[in-house]
């Protein structure tokens, strides 16, 4: 069975910190993407990257950076986490080509900035 | 500028009745649409998809029907069960992009 793997499924930080979310695919999928989940808004593309070392910003990029070091993994950075950063995290992989089943979540991660 | 809108937070329908869950988008680029189902606490995973060379996806007790001049599509579940209480995403992907566009999610509850 394919998965994605969200390390941590609730964090509590403190305001200022810097928080490293990290997600795992074992389905040798090119693309992966970290999304948050806000009441209203729906799922919104923080970053996403289509290979190793590479990224690209989604449409919410600001307070956030990211890492792909090996194809497996793909890491989310708060630099310095504020309160309005409190949100549903998700990760996500696909083929590079996409197939019928678009993308595989991961579980997700409920971060609190306290 | 929120290019797939999903207009209802909420809808709440009898068992065994139809749910109708409604999407409409903006970008005439678009080619590809899903549908995901998200329980609390867990990913979004895939429910049905639509290609825009057609009107109609059909599976099991869901269909997808897709209106392109109209640029909307709509998910209708019959008959609904409890189990299909979750949260829906409409999402969409145009021609050659890697990337999904999510609208809002329709909260769906199924009252016994």
């Amino acid at each position: 069975d394919v998965k994605v793997t969200q390390s941590s499924r609730y964090l509590v930080k403190r305001t200022g910190e810097k928080v490293f979310l990290e997600c795992v695919q074992d389905m040798d999928h090119e693309n992966m993407f970290w999304y948050r989940q806000d009441p209203g808004l729906g799922l919104r593309l923080i970053y996403f990257s289509y290979d190793v070392k590479m990224k690209e910003k989604g449409d919410i990029p600001e307070g956030y950076s990211v890492s792909r070091e090996k194809k497996e993994r793909f890491s989310l950075i708060l630099e310095s986490a504020s309160t309005n950063q409190t949100s549903m995290y998700l990760c996500a992989s696909s083929l590079l080509n996409r197939n019928n089943y678009g993308y595989t979540f991961g579980s997700g991660t409920r971060l609190t900035v306290v | 500028d929120q290019q797939v809108k999903q207009n209802s937070p909420s809808l709440s329908v009898q068992e065994g009745r139809i749910s109708i869950l409604n999407c409409d988008y903006t970008n005439s680029m678009f080619d590809y649409f899903l549908w995901y189902k998200k329980y609390p606490a867990e990913g979004p995973t895939f429910l049905i998809s639509i290609s825009s060379i057609k009107d109609k996806n059909e599976d099991g007790r869901f269909t997808v029907f897709l209106n392109k001049s109209a640029k909307h599509l709509s998910l209708h579940i019959v008959p609904s069960q409890p189990g299909d209480s979750a949260v829906y995403f409409c999402a969409a992907s145009a021609a050659g992009a890697q990337k999904l566009v999510f609208g809002q999610g329709t909260r769906l509850t199924i009252n016994p």
